[in-house]
Formats: structure tokens, C-alpha cells, sequence
């Protein structure tokens, strides 16, 4: 049991640049997010997904694009890379949503550095 | 738009003594509290949640919840070194039914041996 895995770890775009950040977990769970973390910061969520082709925008969806075709992969995708993008990523998971106390599970982030 | 604060500190302890990490929060429809703890370069990890008045103990740990006044706190008794990492306060947001977070910026607690 992996849990939630996230490629690559590390990535380094120059600006216009495109690319995807992989996400998948084998726990079965409903809900995905994805969040990023800038330096010294708390995460802010960009986009979550609440089952398979059901995904919707959070806080800072900008720049960014996700899609769900199967329960287990959430991936996001970068257009036109900006140095304002140049962050941590963290993929997680939960197995439902709308109940207290329902825990999080992180990937392990992916850094991002645009130049 | 949810806000959740947090002091950044730095927040320094000696070994043994009581680390105690203080949240507000800005919506006052918000129901569930969480406390993650963030070794540096690593991933959240859930160590507390709480979403009744009150105390809630979980061995060293302590999480206090006041909605009346939008505070939550977490107390760590007997700080071992191993308790140094960024601690991020999180509220859910409950208007998506999603367990979509809401997190602070983080405290970073050092315990000094």
C-alpha cells in the first residue's frame, strides 16, 4: 500500500514551459486536492476533485488545470509556466468529505522551480 | 474568504517544558480543527484534531478549542527535540462538503536540548 505517490520530485521549467505533475493513490479514496506551498507559507488549495470526472476550483486555480478520468490519478497540469508558479506541490487524498475529522493524506510534494 | 493566523515565531522551548501554538480563525461557521506538524522538506502530517469546546488530549498533546472567541490551540507537554518542526493550524471548510483545508502559515517550534 504506496498511498498517495506523486512524480517527480523535483522539476525545473523555464517560463512558457508546460508540464504535468502526476498524482495517484491506491487507497480507494473519493476526494483528491491539490495544494501548493510557497516558502514560509501554509498550503492553499488549487483544485480538488470529489470522485472520478468531477473536479472543481480552490483557492488559487489559476495557471492550472486538473482532470480525473479514474479514482485513483489526479493530475495537474502547468500552461505557459511563470516564475510565480515556482513552488512546493503537495497531492492528497481523503476517503470522503463533509464528515468531521476526515484526515488528509499528503504525497511527499514535488518542488517546482521556474526560471 | 476563510482566514486562519497563526504566530510564525520562530518558537524556541527548552527540552521538557510546555510548547503552546495559538490559531484564530474568521468564519464562525467553521466546525472542524485540525493541527498538522511539517518536518522541513517533508509533508503535513495529521497530529490533532478537534471540533468541541473544550479540551482534547492525546498523549503529550493537548488541543483547546474556544468557538466563542475563533481560538485554537495546541499544547505540547515535555518537548523532546524530535518536537522541532513548522505545526500548521487548518480549518475546513465546510461550504463544499469536500474537507477542503484552510491552513495558517505555520509556527516553527524549536526545543533546545
Amino acid at each position: 500500500n504506496a498511498g498517495v505517490t506523486q512524480t517527480p520530485k523535483f522539476r525545473i521549467l523555464k517560463i512558457g514551459q508546460s508540464m504535468t505533475l502526476q498524482c495517484a493513490q491506491d487507497m480507494n479514496h473519493n476526494y483528491m486536492y491539490w495544494y501548493r506551498q510557497d516558502p514560509g507559507m501554509g498550503l492553499k488549495l488549487i483544485y480538488y476533485s470529489v470522485g472520478a470526472g468531477i473536479t472543481d476550483k480552490g483557492e488559487v486555480p489559476n495557471g492550472y488545470n486538473v482532470s480525473r478520468s479514474t479514482t485513483e490519478d489526479f493530475p495537474l497540469r502547468l500552461e505557459l509556466a511563470a516564475p510565480s508558479q515556482t513552488s512546493v506541490y503537495f497531492c492528497a487524498s481523503s476517503y470522503s468529505g463533509g464528515l468531521l475529522n476526515e484526515k488528509l493524506f499528503f504525497g511527499s510534494g514535488t518542488q517546482l522551480s521556474v526560471l | 474568504q476563510k482566514e486562519v493566523e497563526q504566530n510564525s515565531g520562530p518558537l524556541s522551548v527548552p527540552e521538557g517544558a510546555i510548547a503552546s501554538l495559538n490559531c484564530t480563525y474568521s468564519d464562525r461557521g467553521s466546525q472542524s480543527f485540525f493541527w498538522y506538524r511539517q518536518y522541513s522538506g517533508k509533508s503535513p502530517e495529521l497530529i490533532m484534531f478537534i471540533y468541541s469546546n473544550g479540551d482534547k488530549e492525546d498523549g503529550r498533546f493537548t488541543a483547546q478549542l474556544n468557538k466563542a472567541s475563533q481560538y485554537v490551540s495546541l499544547l505540547i507537554r515535555d518537548s523532546q527535540p524530535s518536537d522541532s518542526a513548522t505545526y500548521l493550524c487548518a480549518v475546513n471548510d465546510d461550504r463544499t462538503g469536500a474537507n477542503n483545508l484552510f491552513f495558517g502559515t505555520g509556527t516553527r517550534l524549536t526545543v533546545i536540548p
